[in-house]
């Protein structure tokens, strides 16, 4: 079965606080295609990263980081230093052999001033 | 300039009534897709369409939908007889190519209301 768990339905941070968004997946494939989006209120989908099976080395782009590790089929997204202009639901998605994406339950991040 | 422009943003219709979301790509793309979102839900695949065929459809996208890319450039959902529980946010999406070397780019979205 292939599927994305986003466990956290909704995180509440302080600005400046550093906050993880935990994303697990389950797939059979040996390559994959996993993604991170974030949802603010206006209701667009933006694309924040795109990670393939095969490459593990985390990624940092600016104040965003993500952790993919095989081992524990994770691919968790930390944000450092939370604004208020992160607040937004962010969706983690698995593509495997096929076109579609299969996405989690989303995490709503609030970040209070 | 958006790469995905979808048309109407929000739409609001009858029961039973057939309506048609509109998706216009600004660049050559070669892979088509319809997700939709009901409202505080998780985003669901709907339909992938390549080479002027649906390539893959789930459950959802029953007889009631349908798609097509008429002119080579607009890409339409269809639904012929909406029901209350189409309300959803709508995306198109497009890619160029396999997605190993082409992400995935959303559209903003329509907004059906089924009322």
């Amino acid at each position: 079965a292939q599927k994305v768990t986003q466990a956290q339905t909704e995180i509440s941070v302080v600005e400046k606080e550093d906050v993880t968004l935990d994303c697990v997946y389950e797939t059979r494939d040996t390559t994959y295609y996993l993604f991170w989006y974030k949802q603010p209120p206006s209701g667009e989908l933006v694309f924040l990263i795109r990670r393939n099976s095969f490459d593990e080395q985390n990624e940092i782009s600016g104040r965003y980081s993500w952790n993919f590790q095989k081992s524990t089929s994770s691919f968790n997204f930390t944000i450092t230093a939370s604004q208020v202009v992160d607040s937004a639901v962010y969706f983690c998605a698995l593509r495997r052999n096929t076109d579609k994406l299969i996405f989690g339950t989303g995490t709503r991040l609030q970040v209070f001033p | 300039e958006p790469e995905v422009t979808q048309t109407p943003s929000h739409q609001v219709t009858q029961m039973g009534q057939e309506v048609i979301l509109r998706c216009v790509p600004i660049s050559n793309h070669l892979y088509f897709y319809w997700y939709r979102q009901i409202l505080g839900q998780k985003v669901e695949f709907l339909v992938s369409f390549y080479n002027n065929e649906i390539s893959e459809k789930s459950e959802i996208f029953d007889d009631q939908f349908s798609v097509e890319r008429p002119d080579g450039s607009n890409f339409t959902l269809k639904i012929r007889s909406t029901k209350l529980e189409d309300s959803a946010m709508y995306f198109c999406v497009v890619t160029g190519g396999p997605v190993r070397r082409y992400g995935y780019t959303f559209g903003s979205g329509t907004r059906l209301t089924v009322v």
